[in-house]
């Protein structure tokens, strides 16, 4: 499958814990986007990066959540200190290039449940 | 920031129309449109480039005014398999920024 992988599907914290999404891109891009989704909500941009960079990062908050795509490996978002209102569907994206004007082709996503 | 997407809720029979609208206050790059099943990730349906520009596969074409920051999702004949949420994604700069999103339900 060469689509985009995130792991795990299901991924179920207590409050205080930590939690770390992956996302692998499709073969080929190295543009990665990160996206928050609430029930009945459109998809939150929270940050945008290439490998080993972070190019805009104007949707996370400011307190702990952090992103990084490293040279070898999947991009990891992590947020520390989970609160229920974390609780949410994550979404990756890659593209082949970068700009707005090139479709983003997206995983799975990740379901956040923080008890 | 965040376009405005209309209706935000539709309801059809399997054939009839539906037209979904997004517009943007800032001025757009491109808009782009994808569809999203229940509990599934977003799929890619097209991206407009230009003011004016028409694109469309099968039964399913949008449109893009530069000058109004407006763009349309025509659905013709729709079919039970259209069903879902549909988002439109304004590109600004590196990035797109999504509508709420218009749920589509199509009744046999």
């Amino acid at each position: 499958n060469a689509g985009v992988m995130q792991n795990p599907r299901h991924l179920v914290r207590r409050r205080g814990q930590e939690a770390r999404l992956r996302c692998s891109p499709m073969k080929g891009h190295s543009h990665v986007y990160w996206y928050r989704q609430l029930p009945e909500e459109g998809l939150k941009f929270m940050v945008y990066l290439q490998k080993e960079n972070i190019i805009d990062e104007s949707g996370m908050p400011k307190e702990r959540f952090s992103a990084e795509f490293p040279k070898e490996g999947p991009s990891i978002l992590r947020i520390q200190q989970v609160v229920r209102g974390d609780s949410a569907a994550y979404f990756c994206a890659s593209s082949i290039q970068g700009a707005s004007n090139q479709p983003q082709h997206f995983g799975d996503g990740t379901r956040l449940s923080i008890l | 920031q965040q376009p405005v997407q209309s209706p935000q809720a539709v309801i059809l029979r399997e054939g009839e129309d539906a037209v979904i609208n997004c517009s943007s206050s800032k001025a757009l790059y491109s808009v782009h449109w994808y569809r999203q099943k229940h509990g599934e990730a977003p799929v890619f349906l097209m991206i407009l480039l230009k003011g004016g520009e028409q694109k469309g596969h099968e039964k399913i074409s949008a449109s893009f005014n530069e000058k109004k920051q407006q763009s349309s999702l025509y659905l013709t004949a729709s079919q039970l398999s259209y069903s879902g949420t549909y988002f439109c994604g304004a590109g600004l700069g590196d990035k797109i920024i999504f509508g709420k999103g218009t749920r589509l339900h199509i009744l046999p």
